[in-house]
């Protein structure tokens, strides 16, 4: 089992949908959660940093993190064609290596 | 724009053949962490420096090794490439007691 998956897509949905992207994880001992996007032969750029379980919010963007579960979400309201791009969630112990998914490749359609 | 500069941005090498990459870290950045994405995949993390010590590895073998400068500005080499070296070579930076790691653009390297 990989300490990180998720779902690689490619999801494509219309311009204005939510859109919802999950990651499980098998490490409990993880406490900081990320979602990176990626542009195509870009550097990932951080989109949400969440430390612990509980919800975050940032314009059109919510994290949610549920340790219980080992199970993280990422939401994006009134998708627009330029959220076009690969998602990655990725998280980490304390004074540890971040570790990655293998990203969710988004697609939305004019 | 993150403050993470890396170049060069492309790079193609023959098998056998020795690499080095170069990154600048954001300002006031004293950690460096290097990550190997190849395609359709996710970063994987190669090795850490903090004040020019390396810090941390993954599973990655000796071939690949790094420096940190006083200037926090960084190395990746790998020496006698092999053709599953071609991936994205990603630099990545942040501040002390700051668990937010900042990207630069990469450099995608081939090798033929």
């Amino acid at each position: 089992q990989k300490e990180v998956e998720q779902d690689p897509g490619p999801l494509s949905v219309p311009e204005g949908a939510i859109v919802s992207l999950n990651c499980t994880y098998s490490n409990s001992a993880f406490q900081y959660f990320m979602w990176y996007r990626q542009y195509s032969r870009k550097g990932p750029e951080l989109l949400m940093y969440t430390y612990s379980s509980g919800n975050k919010e940032d314009g059109r963007f919510t994290a949610q993190v549920d340790k219980s579960s080992k199970y993280i979400s990422l939401f994006i309201r009134d998708s627009q064609p330029s959220d076009s791009a690969t998602y990655l969630c990725a998280m980490k112990t304390s004074y540890d290596k971040v570790i990655f998914g293998p990203g969710t490749s988004l697609s939305v359609i004019p | 724009e993150t403050g993470v500069t890396q170049s060069p941005t492309h790079l193609i090498k023959t098998r056998g053949q020795q690499v080095t990459l170069r990154c600048s870290s954001q300002s006031g950045h004293n950690t460096v962490s290097w990550y190997q994405q190849a395609l359709g995949q996710g970063p994987q993390f190669i090795f850490q420096y903090y004040r020019e010590e390396e810090n941390g590895r993954g599973n990655f073998p000796p071939r690949f090794s790094g420096l940190q400068f006083p200037n926090y500005s960084s190395e990746l080499n790998v020496n006698a490439l092999e053709l599953d070296d071609s991936a994205l070579y990603l630099c990545a930076s942040r501040g002390q007691g700051d668990e937010k790691l900042f990207f630069g653009s990469g450099t995608q390297l081939s090798v033929l």
